[in-house]
């Protein structure tokens, strides 16, 4: 069964604190996503990595910066938490993109800057 | 520019009766699309898929229709239960292009009442 897991659930940080949030997926899949749920904004792309070490700037990726050290793991990293980073994170994953293909999301990570 | 739009944020209908969510594509290079549905504090799970060779895919209460011509599709559930509640995202992407460039809607939050 596909697991994509997301460590932290929810999380309250202060303006400026650097944020980790850490997402590892046991498919061996070649694409990792991070996005952004915001209410009647849908799914929005911040970053994407489609190899170890190798991404991709999503559609926001503003004040964001993400890590693949290794296959099964992606880190999305907020440098410096601003309340306009309110939001509930989602990662992903997927084999090579080919039709019949789908995407595998996480539970999510609730942050809230305060 | 919005590429996939959910023009409805939200729908109730009642317990029994047919729930059918619309979703709107520009972009005339998209040939697969996806639907997701989400409970809140929870990631999006796939739902169904159709390609654009089709125009119609069907599985068990749920069947997507796609209108290439009128770049439309919908998702109709059919009977519609209490447990259907939630978030539906419908999602497009060109088999051609890489998962990156998997594009969300807004989504439109379904209330089926008992």
């Amino acid at each position: 069964d596909v697991k994509v897991t997301q460590s932290s659930r929810y999380l309250v940080k202060r303006t400026g604190e650097k944020v980790f949030l850490e997402c590892v997926q046991d498919m061996d899949h070649e694409n990792m996503f991070w996005y952004r749920q915001d209410p009647g904004l849908g799914l929005r792309l911040i970053y994407f990595s489609y190899d170890v070490k190798m991404k991709e700037k999503g559609d926001i990726p503003e004040g964001y910066s993400v890590s693949r050290e290794k296959k099964e793991r992606f880190s999305l990293i907020l440098e410096s938490a601003s309340t306009n980073q309110t939001s509930m994170y989602l990662c992903a994953s997927s084999l090579y993109w080919s039709s019949g293909n789908t995407i595998y999301f996480g539970e999510g990570s609730w942050l809230t800057v305060v | 520019d919005q590429q996939v739009k959910q023009n409805s944020p939200s729908l109730s209908v009642q317990e029994g009766r047919i729930s059918i969510l619309n979703c709107d594509y520009t972009n005339s290079m998209f040939d697969y699309f996806l639907w997701y549905k989400k409970y809140p504090a929870e990631g999006p799970t796939f739902l169904i898929s159709i390609s654009s060779i089709k125009d119609k895919n069907e599985d068990g209460r749920f069947t997507v229709f796609l209108n290439k011509s009128a770049k439309h599709l919908s998702l109709h559930i059919v009977p519609s239960q209490p447990g259907d509640s939630a978030v539906y995202f419908c999602a497009a992407i060109s088999n051609s292009g890489s998962a990156r460039q998997l594009t969300f809607g807004s989504g439109t939050q379904l209330t089926v009442l008992p």
